[in-house]
């Protein structure tokens, strides 16, 4: 079975402060993508990150950064400095050989300035 | 090029009534999906067409919902009639027919509200 969990439903930072959004998936596949998404107040889908399973390297984008470990089936996502855009609901997702996209439940974060 | 267009953008209707949510895919992608997120719960998996074939429907919450993609192009979902509980952001995603993992590209959404 695919499922992605995201345990924290809610958090709130205070602006600067750093904050990890937690994603664990299962899948028996061996070849899978992972995503982040970012959905704002105004409701679309931002896409911030896809990693394949065999590229297990960490990544840094500005701000954002991202910590895939397949030992744990984890890939948890960091926002450095938090601002107050950054506000938003965030989505791990799944795709394996299988069409559908499985998202997880969403963190809802919100950074208080 | 461009990418996944949805129209309306927003729409507000009352109980009972109907609403069609329409998907432009990218040119020449052959797969069409539509999602949703309601009631602040997480995002779903509604169906799949392969061209104008639909390939997986089995997230369709029931029969008040019809989805269509007539030559292949683009697809529309009516609700019909509306009840409260469809409100949400229906998301609509496409993919090439090639290659094996099929990247799908997600469209700006419709946020549908039901009053």
């Amino acid at each position: 079975a695919q499922k992605v969990t995201q345990a924290q439903t809610e958090i709130s930072v205070v602006e600067k402060e750093d904050v990890t959004l937690d994603c664990v998936y299962e899948t028996r596949d061996t070849t899978y993508y992972l995503f982040w998404y970012k959905q704002p107040p105004s409701g679309e889908l931002v896409f911030l990150i896809r990693r394949n399973s065999f590229d297990e390297q960490n990544e840094i984008s500005g701000r954002y950064s991202w910590n895939f470990q397949k030992s744990t089936s984890s890939f948890n996502f960091t926002i450095t400095a938090s601002q107050v855009v950054d506000s938003a609901v965030y989505f791990c997702a799944l795709k394996t050989s299988y069409d559908k996209v499985i998202f997880g439940p969403g963190t809802s974060l919100s950074v208080i300035p | 090029e461009a990418g996944v267009t949805q129209f309306p953008s927003h729409s507000v209707i009352e109980k009972g009534q109907t609403v069609t949510l329409r998907c432009d895919p990218i040119s020449g992608h052959d797969n069409l999906y539509w999602y949703r997120r309601v009631m602040g719960k997480e995002i779903k998996f509604l169906l799949h067409f392969v061209k104008e074939s639909k390939q997986d429907e089995s997230g369709m919450p029931n029969n008040r919902f019809l989805a269509e993609r007539t030559g292949g192009t683009y697809s529309t979902l009516k609700v019909q009639p509306a009840e409260l509980e469809d409100s949400g952001v229906y998301f609509c995603a496409s993919s090439e027919m090639r290659g094996a993992w099929r990247e799908q590209y997600f469209g700006p959404g419709t946020r549908l509200t039901v009053t």
